[in-house]
């Protein structure tokens, strides 16, 4: 195990419904990250807190918000989202942003089917 | 960014040795260099990271040459579980890190 966990590892929902992705990590790291694998595709880093500031957000849609209220926990809230956002959303966390040595922890994911 | 570039795939047989070389001709002088393995629907998992010359931990051995434009990730005696695809990252750790492609390493018996 990692030290991340994210639930739930599965969720499928349509598109009107509003849903969380949680993201807990018990390494004592600063900052947290969200990524989207879609099939076949690179990682994409969608949103980086640091200190529970984000940092940056890779031009996401709007249906996609994340939350950080604290440093060990960070959220993804899903609303009216549309079939290609299907993919495995994955969490990671590292000691800080500014280091050389940035390892990332990553969580197992969630696996999202939108329908 | 540092872009890097990989191959798309490699195939190897069980215990031989594997090198994964991965191309960064514009690294800057801050930047580090790291790998990641990733299974079938998990997270990437870090392997090695260096900055020049050679680096070897109880997994694998990177080789990064004197002008740092190219890295070689080498696994020794690879086995069926090392199939997976392995990512090489350029970059001094600022959130300007990004996955690529990828380098698919399957592992036949």
């Amino acid at each position: 195990e990692t030290g991340v966990t994210q639930t739930p590892r599965h969720l499928v929902m349509g598109m009107t419904n509003k849903k969380s992705l949680k993201c807990e990590q018990h390494l004592g790291h600063n900052a947290m990250y969200w990524y989207k694998q879609s099939a076949k595709k690179p990682l994409e880093l969608m949103f980086v807190y640091s200190l529970e500031e984000r940092v940056e957000n890779n031009s996401v849609p709007s249906r996609f918000s994340p939350e950080c209220p604290n440093s060990s926990h960070l959220f993804l809230h899903l609303h009216t989202l549309q079939p290609e956002d299907s993919a495995l959303y994955l969490c990671a966390s590292s000691l800080g942003t500014g280091s050389s040595y940035n390892e990332q922890f990553f969580g197992p994911g969630t696996r999202l089917t939108v329908l | 960014l540092a872009k890097t570039t990989q191959p798309i795939s490699m195939d190897s047989y069980e215990g031989q040795e594997v090198n994964i070389t991965c191309s960064h001709n514009n690294i800057a002088t801050n930047d580090y260099i790291t790998w990641y393995q990733q299974f079938p629907s998990q997270g990437p998992r870090f392997i090695i990271q260096g900055y020049k010359t050679k680096v070897t931990n109880e997994v694998a051995s990177l080789f990064i040459p004197a002008d740092r434009k190219s890295s070689t990730l080498s696994l020794p005696r690879v086995s069926l579980s090392d199939t997976a695809v392995y990512y090489c990252l350029v970059g001094d750790g600022n959130n300007d890190m990004r996955f690529g492609a990828g380098t698919r390493l399957t592992v036949k018996p």
